[in-house]
């Protein structure tokens, strides 16, 4: 099993709309979880991070983690065409925090 | 601020070369770590460089090595080259301090294609 799951998509939406990006984990001690955006063969950007429980805004995105279910969830609001990436979850392990990502969701937003 | 830098974009090896890659951290990040990213999948954790010593290492075999200068600028090697080792490799920096997540900071990554 792998210790963090993405579902890989492709994911369509039209412009506008309310988009729904998740990853489960698996191990209970990872606490630490973040939300990269990567373009065509472009390095991966940090969007936002999280730490624990609960829900972070930053403008149209919000983040959210539930440690209860190991579900963590990423919300586009009015989404746009620039939207269009793929989408990598991501969480840390060990003491140098190394990185444990997902496989990446590639949303394509139609105009 | 300059941000992360690889340098080379894109390279051709065959099977069997070695391979030397490269980047240059953003500033004030003294830690390095480089990834590996097959296509279509998530980056995989080759290993860490922090204040040029090695940090950890994920399930990558001894023939990836590594290195960082004093001036936090890193080095990925590959010998013997397999047709696997085709991946975009990423460099990522950051600056771990008291209480931080240690954010990770990427560069746009070098290509490499083995034939």
């Amino acid at each position: 099993q792998k210790e963090v799951e993405q579902d890989p998509g492709p994911l369509s939406v039209p412009e506008g709309a309310i988009v729904s990006l998740n990853c489960t984990y698996s191990n209970s001690a990872f606490q630490y979880f973040m939300w990269y955006r990567q373009y065509s063969r472009k390095g991966p950007e940090l969007l936002m991070y999280t730490y624990s429980s609960g829900n972070k805004e930053d403008g149209r995105f919000t983040a959210q983690v539930d440690k209860s279910s190991k579900y963590i969830s990423l919300f586009i609001r009015d989404s746009q065409p620039s939207d269009s990436a793929t989408y990598l979850c991501a969480t840390t392990k060990g003491s140098n925090y190394q990185l444990i990502w997902g496989a990446g969701t590639k949303l394509i937003i139609k105009p | 601020e300059t941000g992360v830098t690889q340098s080379p974009t894109h390279l051709i090896k065959t099977r069997g070369q070695q391979v030397t890659l490269r980047c240059s951290s953003q500033s004030g990040h003294n830690t390095v770590s480089w990834y590996q990213q097959a296509l279509g999948q998530g980056p995989q954790f080759i290993f860490q460089y922090y204040r040029e010593e090695e940090n950890g290492r994920g399930n990558f075999p001894p023939r990836f090595s590594g290195l960082q200068f004093p001036n936090y600028s890193s080095e990925l090697n590959v010998n013997a080259l397999e047709l696997d080792d085709s991946a975009l490799y990423l460099c990522a920096s950051s600056f771990p301090s008291s209480g931080s997540t240690y954010e990770q900071y990427f560069g746009p990554g070098t290509r490499l294609t083995v034939t």
